[in-house]
């Protein structure tokens, strides 16, 4: 069946540090992808999307590009902020309704 | 415009008790999803309800597990009697139109359930 495994947190960096949260998948034909991110005390809010192999989504600095090849959405962002701490969630969905979500990783930047 | 609201935050309760959790939709939504978070572990789909309809309820762990979402408006999961695994963070989810790439479904921040 589908499936997401993301890396095992939690992940520590210093402000301006270079993020990657690796983020392979399980699916059957051409899932959509995407990245949540849950900020304390709150609810998972999207964070960037791709729908087809090569697509680059990316927003607030983070990008991800789906890599059909190697079945993966990476998570990647150039330099952190301590705003960026928070708990990251790679999700797919495929045909139905269910979104099939990670295990979430935990980020803390520290300044 | 308010955003997925849900009650209580946190609920502590002992095992063989019942606890309701509710959850109110984006208004206008009709497409209202229930998720569980298992500490540690993945976050799990339940089910999905558009209107007051269950679409698919394949999630659901057991059932001691009731959802209800009467008038389509908002919903409540009722766990009875609970036990210890049931602890985790159930998540709500409200969106438009069916939750995908083209509509984006919008979370609550979740009530966390403690079963002793």
């Amino acid at each position: 069946g589908d499936s997401v495994t993301q890396m095992e947190g939690p992940v520590t960096l210093s402000e301006e540090a270079f993020l990657t949260i690796n983020c392979t998948y399980t699916a059957t034909g051409y899932p959509s992808l995407f990245w949540y991110v849950q900020y304390p005390g709150e609810g998972l809010q999207l964070l960037l999307k791709a729908t087809k192999a090569d697509d680059k989504g990316s927003n607030k600095g983070f990008e991800a590009t789906y890599r059909k090849e190697t079945t993966s959405f990476h998570l990647e962002k150039g330099s952190v902020q301590v705003s960026d701490s928070a708990v990251y969630f790679c999700a797919l969905k495929h045909t139905g309704n269910q979104f099939y979500f990670g295990t979430g990783t935990s980020l803390t930047v520290i300044p | 415009e308010a955003g997925v609201t849900q009650f209580p935050s946190h609920s502590v309760i002992e095992k063989g008790q019942t606890v309701t959790l509710r959850c109110d939709p984006i208004s206008g939504h009709d497409n209202l999803y229930w998720y569980r978070r298992v500490m540690g572990k993945e976050i799990k789909f339940l089910l999905h309800f558009v209107k007051e309809s269950k679409q698919d309820e394949s999630g659901m762990p057991n059932n001691r597990f009731l959802a209800e979402r009467t008038g389509g408006t908002y919903s409540t999961l009722k766990v009875q009697p609970a036990e210890l695994e049931d602890s985790g963070v159930y998540f709500c989810a409200s969106s438009l139109g069916l939750a995908g790439a083209s509509n984006e479904q919008f979370f609550g921040p979740g009530t966390r359930l403690t079963v002793l």
